[in-house]
């Protein structure tokens, strides 16, 4: 069964780059059946859809987020990635994966607060 | 502002049932599937329901859904306790070259 693990800094300042990495187990990023995605959940907040990726490369964005945020895939570490420019106190949030474009399994989750 | 609209309250007693009512548009409902989570407190959403009215393999009978033009709805008959969390409906939207949405968030109160 396919397990996501997402990981990286817990805390990023004003202005600097937020990356995360997620980890795919039990399944392989290079399948022609599935997106992976990237969503976050501001403390108290509802869901918000950052964007997803395809092995090959192929992404989709948030019109909102879509200058700031770049996703990329690494299918021999069978890992995708997010990186999230520029960010404010606004990107503080537990931000997940999943697989699917329509997301369907997640991962757990990891909170990163940015702070001045 | 959510692109999919939910109220923000729902609650009902044990045994009740209970609706859940997310608001589209022909974009985004109109014209693809519909998928309902879970989210229990401290933990990650979970999918409830997915291409309007599947149930995952572990989800209760209990839970259902249903789509009809730019509107959904999750039905919960035999409320427990244990289902006290936050629901979320989501959809593709095919506008703005594609993305995904989602609707603000109900929070179900079991009373």
């Amino acid at each position: 069964q396919v397990q996501l693990q997402e990981s990286g800094p817990g805390l990023v300042k004003v202005s600097e780059t937020l990356s995360l990495t997620c980890t795919v187990s039990g399944g392989s990023v290079r399948t022609e059946t599935f997106f992976w995605t990237w969503i976050r959940q501001p403390p108290g907040k509802g869901l918000e859809w950052i964007g997803n990726i395809y092995y090959t490369g192929t992404t989709k964005y948030s019109p909102s987020l879509k200058s700031r945020v770049t996703i990329s895939v690494d299918t021999a570490k069978n890992q995708f990635f997010l990186q999230l420019s520029s960010v404010t106190a606004a990107d503080t949030a537990v931000y997940y994966c999943a697989r699917g474009s329509q997301p369907k399994v997640w991962g757990q989750g990891t909170l990163v607060t940015v702070s001045s | 502002q959510s692109v999919l609209t939910q109220p923000p309250s729902a609650s009902g007693t044990p045994g009740q049932r209970v609706s859940i009512f997310c608001s589209g548009s022909t974009s985004n409902i109109g014209s693809n599937y519909v998928y309902w989570y879970q989210q229990l407190p401290g933990t990650a959403p979970k999918v409830l329901i997915y291409r309007n009215d599947q149930r995952p393999s572990g989800v209760p009978e209990r839970f259902s859904g249903s789509k009809s033009g730019t509107s959904a709805s999750l039905a919960i008959s035999g409320l427990r306790s244990e289902d006290e969390a936050d629901y979320y409906c989501g959809a593709w939207d095919d506008s703005l070259s594609g993305h995904w949405v989602f609707g603000g968030g109900t929070k179900l109160t079991v009373l």
